[in-house]
């Protein structure tokens, strides 16, 4: 059972922002940096934004991340065929259970 | 470039044991905390547990501990994770990711390996 609640599923059509929430707890996203990673299908997770809202090296800026309070949202602008994937948030939590369950974008 | 390269797929029969590998390159290995990630099929991910191959010191999830355990040997730049004995439940892949831990991010990943296919299977 995550302590981090995603919604199972996303979509939107080319072009469109779409965006993913985080729900957690002040022992999680409340005091501890959120961090958003990309799971394309058949492949392994990808850091997508670190530290609630920085972005590797290479990853588009049509990915951003925020936070507010005890919950945190991934955003993804001009969404592209290629954005169709699984998307995890994930929050140190003392209970380890630092993972969000995932939600699946699909774009239409 | 910062690289986790880990072993081959493993088909395995209940009560074997098993050992995976994670290999990295491109950093200091020493430096940087190495830890497992567990992918059920069709799942999300489990954070298992971390160890640092300067010194060794793990940590282990509680519903991982006992259940599997984590080493390293830092003449190869090579952590491990083994099963003294499988189930069929373990079947599931397997991740092996770097920790740059700060106080903050605590032990979450930046890199992560390809991934090690484990089936456990009379």
């Amino acid at each position: 059972q995550s302590v981090l609640t995603q919604p199972p599923s996303a979509s939107g059509t080319p072009g469109q922002r779409v965006t993913i929430s985080c729900s957690g707890s002040s022992s999680n996203i409340g005091s501890n940096y959120v961090y958003w990673y990309q799971q394309l299908p058949g492949t392994a997770p990808k850091l997508l934004i670190y530290r609630n809202n920085q972005r590797p090296s290479g990853v588009p800026d049509r990915f951003s991340g925020s936070k507010s309070g005890t919950s945190a949202s991934l955003a993804i602008s001009g969404l592209r065929s290629e954005d169709e994937a699984d998307y995890y948030c994930a929050a140190w939590d003392d209970s380890l259970r630092v993972f969000g369950g995932g939600t699946k974008l699909t774009v239409l | 470039e910062v690289q986790l390269v880990q072993s081959g797929a493993e088909v395995k029969k209940p009560g074997e044991s098993l050992k995976i590998s994670c290999k990295g390159s491109g950093y200091s290995f020493t430096s940087y905390w190495i830890g497992w990630v567990r992918q059920m099929p069709g799942k999300g991910l489990e954070w298992m547990g971390i160890i640092y191959p300067g010194d060794s010191d793990t940590r282990y999830s509680p519903s991982f501990q006992g259940q599997v355990t984590i080493s390293a040997d830092k003449s190869i730049s090579t952590a491990y994770l083994q099963w003294s004995s499988l189930k069929a439940s373990d079947t599931a892949m397997y991740y092996c990711a770097r920790s740059d831990y700060d106080f903050w991010s605590g032990y979450l990943f930046d890199y992560w390996g390809q991934g090690t296919l484990v089936t456990v299977s009379s």
